[in-house]
């Protein structure tokens, strides 16, 4: 079955700083990998995908992710943040002939001014 | 074009009391599906719809009712709530079932 771990519930990183989000997931077949945002009380919203091709995905906002199989990892990174990155962050998991995407718990990124 | 709608924002129900939360998206998509978020826990699929006319069930299906007898709407039934279905409750939808998009969610309590 597909499972997705995020090892790090709660980040702070002050404003300017580097990012790097944790996640590493479990499935046997080649995972479609998504990381979405959730910003306080509002719904999630995708900020990039991995199907297939080149590892190194950019998205939206200037994020950037890397697929890496040998390490069955997915880890989202931006060069520097704003103090508008502040939310929760979710690594997800599909696979072609699976059911259903699987979310990992979720990360709360904290900026300090 | 407004994407995932879902009403109410808000509700507050008694153990007991049954509702329907609302889902509807406008970009004709095949696939809806319903999740519930609780602390730590992520997202949990409730249930899903690859199209109208075909439900399944999630991970977490009880106490849920679904149906689709369109593609724009996909409502969620609680038959009778249970303090431990207080949640936020999101609707998405998605051309192929992974790239989904979200409606702004639903926090319901049961008390």
């Amino acid at each position: 079955a597909q499972s997705v771990t995020q090892p790090d519930i709660h980040i702070t990183v002050s404003e300017g700083a580097s990012l790097e989000l944790r996640c590493n997931y479990s499935y046997g077949a080649t995972p479609y990998l998504f990381w979405y945002v959730q910003s306080p009380g509002q719904g999630l919203q995708l900020l990039l995908k991995y199907f297939s091709g080149d590892t190194l995905v950019q998205g939206i906002k200037g994020f950037e992710a890397e697929f890496k199989r040998s390490q069955s990892s997915f880890n989202l990174r931006k060069p520097s943040v704003h103090w508008s990155d502040a939310a929760e962050y979710f690594c997800a998991v599909g696979a072609q002939g699976a059911q259903k995407l699987v979310f990992g718990q979720g990360t709360r990124l904290t900026i300090n001014p | 074009n407004a994407g995932v709608t879902q009403t109410p924002k808000f509700q507050v129900l008694k153990t007991g009391q049954s509702m329907t939360l609302q889902c509807a998206q406008d970009m004709n998509h095949e696939y809806m599906s319903w999740y519930r978020q609780d602390p730590g826990m992520g997202l949990r699929l409730i249930h899903y719809s690859v199209g109208a006319g075909i439900t399944d069930q999630g991970e977490v299906p009880n106490g849920y009712n679904v149906s689709r007898s369109t593609t724009e709407d996909f409502p969620l039934r609680l038959l009778s709530a249970a303090p431990s279905q207080t949640s936020v409750y999101f609707c998405a939808s998605s051309s192929t079932r992974w790239e989904q998009y979200f409606g702004p969610g639903t926090r319901l309590t049961v008390t």
